[in-house]
């Protein structure tokens, strides 16, 4: 079976500091894609960063990067200079093999204080 | 590219009534997902179609809920006989098959259902 994990509900961060989101996952497939989506309070799910299982290079979009550790198959996601913007839940989600649905984290709730 | 769009973006009916939702993908994206999401929760998967095809479906589908996708394009799910447990956000998501590269999906804005 393919699970997504995340342990942290919630996690609040002070406007321009740096947070860690956390992600656990499990495949026995060898090509597998993982993300992470944004979901803003009352508004639509967008994509903020993707990473292929078979590239080493972490992944990083602007303020955004993962450190991906394949053997441990963690996943966590790394925003650098909180933005009230960046307030929102943020979900971990997997791709793997054949199985073309995502398998999806509960999502952690994060907010970005003043 | 004006994103994946859904309509209605919010539906309120009586428990027993039929409703229909509609999503227009990304124009050149040969693939379209349903998923629902209640409050709290990460999506669902539902439903998923490749081109007019649907090769999927979840066992959370029950015999109410029917998905089309007529010519490719455009899908509609339609709930019959709705019941308070319906109640949810139904997402929409498409995404471009590029073999050896993976696919990503791109979500719409959502409907809202409330069954009362």
């Amino acid at each position: 079976a393919q699970t997504v994990t995340q342990s942290q509900p919630e996690m609040s961060v002070q406007e321009a500091e740096t947070v860690t989101l956390s992600c656990t996952y499990d495949t026995s497939e060898n090509n597998y894609y993982l993300f992470w989506y944004k979901q803003p309070p009352s508004r639509q799910m967008i994509l903020v960063i993707r990473q292929e299982a078979y590239k080493q290079q972490n992944a990083t979009e602007n303020r955004f990067s993962v450190n991906f550790q394949k053997a441990a198959k963690s996943f966590s996601l790394k925003i650098s200079d909180s933005q009230l913007g960046d307030t929102a839940m943020y979900f971990c989600a997997l791709n793997a093999g054949n199985n073309r649905k995502l398998i999806w984290g509960l999502g952690t709730s994060l907010a970005v204080n003043p | 590219d004006t994103g994946v769009s859904q309509d209605p973006r919010h539906k309120i009916t009586k428990r027993g009534q039929n409703v229909t939702f509609r999503c227009d993908p990304i124009s050149e994206h040969n693939r379209l997902y349903w998923y629902r999401q209640t409050l709290g929760q990460g999506p669902e998967f539902l439903t998923y179609f490749q081109n007019e095809a649907q090769l999927e479906k979840s066992r959370l589908l029950s015999d109410r809920f029917s998905a089309e996708r007529p010519k490719g394009s455009f899908s509609t799910l339609e709930i019959q006989r709705t019941e308070q447990g319906d109640s949810a956000m139904y997402l929409c998501a498409s995404s471009l098959d590029d073999p050896g590269r993976g696919e990503t999906q791109y979500f719409g804005p959502g409907t809202r259902l409330l069954v009362l």
